[in-house]
């Protein structure tokens, strides 16, 4: 059965920092996703992941993935008070799409 | 924006009263799925489709019912409401191909059982 983990789940910083959000699933997959969501929307898609080694970046968000460990991760460099949001990350396999608990960001200035 | 609606957008049932939520694509994807979020749960995946008449069930499947009887409609019904089915719902496409992966979502339906 395939699950997804995130962590941290609630992650407070200041602006300027760096921090990473860690996604981890139990079985193999054919694509991640990163996804941001602001309070009473829906979800942005962010980043699509489809092999090992894949990195992505915009802004100050990027994207690895690395599937022999089945880890991804979400680094954010010098965090400004925008990127307060949850993220998401979501494992796909066969179809199925099984969403991480999702972290929820809070930049201060 | 990705051609995704749901309806309603919010909606106040009384508990045992049947409940459908549509999701309308116009992208011709292959993919559709319903999950529900709640505060601390994230988003759960219900039900998804992987074609016409193509169902499948997710990790929080019961008391909910799917039909997808055309590819741009898929249909989500809860046959007898209760109050713990309270939640913001979403519905969700994506084409599956190789080259078509991008997952994209609707503005959410606010469903209330009282």
């Amino acid at each position: 059965e395939l699950k997804v983990e995130q962590n941290p789940l609630f992650l407070s910083m200041q602006e300027g920092k760096n921090y990473t959000i860690y996604c981890n699933y139990s079985t193999t997959s054919d694509r991640l996703y990163w996804y941001r969501q602001d309070p009473g929307k829906s979800l942005e898609s962010l980043f699509v992941l489809l092999s090992n080694g894949a990195v992505k970046q915009e802004g100050r968000l990027m994207a690895s993935l690395d599937t022999k460990a089945r880890l991804s991760t979400l680094h954010i460099t010098a965090a400004v008070h925008d990127l307060s949001a949850t993220y998401f990350c979501a494992v796909g396999l066969k179809g199925k799409l099984i969403f991480g608990q999702g972290t929820t960001l809070q930049v201060k200035p | 924006d990705a051609g995704i609606t749901q309806s309603p957008r919010h909606k106040v049932t009384e508990t045992g009263t049947p409940v459908t939520l549509r999701c309308h694509q116009t992208e011709n994807h292959r993919y559709m799925y319903w999950y529900r979020q709640d505060p601390g749960h994230g988003l759960r995946l219900i039900h998804y489709s992987y074609g016409v008449k193509d169902t499948d069930k997710g990790e929080v499947s019961d008391g909910y019912s799917v039909s997808r009887s055309k590819t741009e409609d898929f249909l989500l019904t809860l046959e007898s409401a209760t109050s713990s089915q309270t939640s913001v719902y979403f519905c969700a496409i994506s084409g599956g191909a190789p080259m078509n992966t991008e997952a994209f979502f609707g503005q959410g339906t606010r469903l209330t059982v009282v």
